[in-house]
């Protein structure tokens, strides 16, 4: 069965620091990966996705992610924060189709991980 | 155009009432999914159908059903509304299951 933990509920960065919000995951075969950002009262939107091919993901924002099996993490970076990257990240994994089919098969979202963004 | 569009955005209504939130996809997936987003932001999956087939079926309490008349189209029907379903409710689709999924707006219900 596949599990997400993301580490730190709230993280809080300075306009212009490093962002670091950080995913482990837990899975019986190589999965499929995601990061998602959900505004205040949106709906989720997709930051990117590892899907076994490189390594190192880029995403929208100017996001990336990079997937590292020793570790079994997907952490999710952005050089340089700005007030409007201050949201709800969720890491999300699942195993890779066509192994589909009950609860196992499904998308497993992590707690998230608040970001706060200071001037 | 909206790609997931859920409606309504919000929907108050009393213990015992019958309700439904109405979710459309114009993406041409062949998946859709609803979920339950607590006072958290915890997402838990409710459902999912494949085709109009449903694949997914979480412990949900069966006053809980899913309908889905065609691919383009997931709605939610609820009876006997209790306190506890106070939520947002979240409509996604996928192209196939485990893919990437894209989410609606959602819909906020309050149960007073």
């Amino acid at each position: 069965a596949q599990s997400v933990t993301q580490l730190g509920s709230h993280v809080s960065v300075s306009e212009g620091a490093l962002v670091l919000l950080r995913c482990n995951y837990s899975s019986s075969v190589p999965p499929y990966l995601f990061w998602y950002v959900q505004y205040p009262n949106q709906g989720l939107q997709l930051l990117l996705k590892y899907t076994s091919a490189a390594t190192l993901v880029k995403g929208i924002n100017g996001f990336e992610a990079e997937f590292k099996k020793s570790e079994t993490s997907f952490h999710l970076t952005k050089p340089s924060a700005h007030m409007s990257d201050a949201a709800e990240y969720f890491c999300a994994v699942s195993p890779p189709p066509p192994n589909y089919g009950g609860s196992q098969g499904n998308l497993i979202f992590g707690k998230g991980t608040k970001l706060s963004v200071k001037p | 155009d909206t790609a997931v569009s859920q409606t309504p955005k919000y929907l108050v209504t009393q213990m015992g009432n019958d309700k439904s939130i109405k979710c459309e996809q114009n993406l041409g997936h062949d998946t859709m999914y609803w979920y339950k987003q607590d006072s958290k932001k915890f997402l838990k999956i409710m459902f999912s159908y494949n085709n109009k087939e449903l694949i997914i079926n979480e412990t949900v309490p069966n006053r809980f059903s899913p309908k889905s008349p065609d691919k383009a189209h997931l709605n939610l029907h609820i009876n006997s509304l209790e306190l506890g379903d106070s939520a947002v409710y979240f409509c996604a689709s996928s192209q196939r299951p485990l893919m990437e999924q894209y989410f609606g707006p959602g819909t906020r219900l309050t149960v007073t």
